[in-house]
């Protein structure tokens, strides 16, 4: 069965910074793979996604992330981070169907 | 741009009452989807419907739960006798599309109804 493993729960960076959330998927068959941002107080909303096409993946807010099948990652990066950047992200994945399946999350934290 | 609705946003509820969230779905979507949050956990699939019937459905939905789509807008997801442990955010969400023939099947949330079980 497809999963999805989130590295570091909480994440902590300084305005400025790189922003490195890591992603681990496991799948037996290709995936596509999404990374979704819940702000507080709010709905889950497509960063963006990797469905087969381009490995490096450009979204929403200055965000990529770059597709490994060597070492089954999708980690989502960004080159300064912004104090609007504080949220909830979620990797998931989704095999075959639309279903997706989350990781555990990631809250990530911007310093002044 | 179009976008799921949810109400109620927060719900208070007693244990053992039956509580019903609303969706409604971005208007030329064909599927939906139920997902739940509860506090400080992942997000866990539901349930998916299409065509008027459920065509996947986790563990976690047994049968306490249910999904109708009453009208033409609305999904709802029902729930008979509400646990404890059934104190989450549900999230609605829709694709217009499944996976294949260049479609993504993008799925587009609501912004979840908070659901408190006392």
């Amino acid at each position: 069965a497809q999963s999805v493993t989130q590295l570091g729960s909480h994440v902590s960076v300084s305005e400025g910074a790189l922003v490195l959330l890591r992603c681990n998927y496991s799948s037996s068959v290709p995936p596509y793979l999404f990374w979704y941002v819940q702000y507080p107080n709010q709905g889950l909303q497509l960063l963006l996604k990797y469905t087969s096409a381009a490995t490096l993946v450009k979204g929403i807010n200055g965000f990529e992330a770059e597709f490994k099948k060597s070492e089954t990652s999708f980690h989502l990066t960004k080159p300064s981070a912004h104090m609007s950047d504080a949220a909830e992200y979620f990797c998931a994945v989704s095999v075959l169907t639309d279903k997706l399946i989350f990781g555990t999350g990631t809250r990530l934290q911007v310093f002044p | 741009e179009p976008e799921v609705t949810q109400t109620p946003s927060h719900q208070v509820t007693q244990m053992g009452q039956e509580v019903i969230l609303r969706c409604v779905p971005i208007s030329n979507h064909l599927y939906f989807y139920w997902y739940r949050q509860i506090l400080g956990q992942k997000v866990e699939f539901l349930v998916s419907f299409y065509n008027n019937e459920i065509s996947e459905k986790s563990e976690i939905f047994d049968d306490q739960f249910s999904v109708e789509r009453p009208d033409g807008s609305n999904f709802t997801l029902k729930i008979r006798s509400t646990k404890l442990e059934d104190s989450a955010m549900y999230f609605c969400a829709s694709s217009e599309a499944l996976r294949g023939g260049g479609n993504t099947g993008e799925l587009f949330f609501g912004e979840g109804s908070r659901l408190t079980v006392l």
